[in-house]
């Protein structure tokens, strides 16, 4: 089955930090790039970061630039997001997301993480 | 960045009528758009891309159009499952930029 599955999110004091994983299965993961898109509680969504396929490349939203770091394993077809310096503002849903080049075809059911003391 | 504008915030249609959804984007995206829908509680899934082009599986009630910096999408009779929240995306630019969702409700 064609599918993207997150882990790691949970609850988490401000200043720390979560590292998330989205483990890809039914597809070359290789092939793709990928992103994080976050959606705060009630709220829409908003990209974080991308990754080209080889790792070579990297972006980050203007909001956890210098914070987050993405990364991926093509060998163990999955894709992380560290996060550090976590704020109450980093509270979200976090989904990965493959990139088809014509939009985002490939979404997993997303994770949970919650930056409260 | 590219600003997308979604509206209206909320639409109110009756099943079996037509939904039209308005995307604006701050600068032209040629046609590098896309549209989403959202379940609660699900991951949004691709509905839209190229402005005009379904996604696989999508139902051919679904259409999209525009070019530039003003889109469209269009549900020519809505049914049950289609009332969820409804995202564009434009990918001509970084960052990939979302408008802030226009939720479509049963009237």
């Amino acid at each position: 089955e064609v599918q993207l599955v997150e882990s790691g999110g949970g609850l988490v004091q401000p200043g720390g930090s979560l590292r998330l994983s989205c483990a890809a299965s039914g597809f070359t993961f290789s092939r793709y790039w990928m992103h994080w898109v976050r959606q705060a509680p009630g709220k829409g969504l908003v990209w974080v970061s991308h990754i080209n396929s080889d790792g070579s490349s990297t972006s980050y939203a203007d909001s956890v630039k210098g914070r987050f770091t993405i990364s991926r394993d093509n060998a163990k077809n999955t894709l992380y997001l560290q996060m550090n310096s976590l704020r109450a503002e980093d509270t979200a849903v976090y989904y990965c997301a493959r990139d088809s080049l014509v939009g985002f075809d490939l979404w997993g059911r997303g994770t949970l993480v919650t930056v409260s003391s | 960045e590219v600003l997308m504008t979604q509206s209206p915030a909320t639409l109110s249609v009756s099943p079996g009528e037509r939904a039209t959804l308005s995307c604006r984007a701050s600068q032209s995206v040629s046609s590098n758009l896309v549209w989403y829908q959202q379940k609660p509680g699900q991951a949004p899934r691709l509905l839209m891309y190229g402005a005009s082009t379904r996604a696989t599986g999508i139902a051919a009630r679904f259409s999209g159009s525009g070019s530039g910096t003003e889109f469209t999408l269009t549900i020519s009779s809505l049914q049950s499952e289609d009332f969820a929240v409804y995202y564009c995306q434009q990918y001509n630019n970084w960052p990939y930029t979302f408008g802030q969702g226009t939720k479509l409700e049963v009237k």
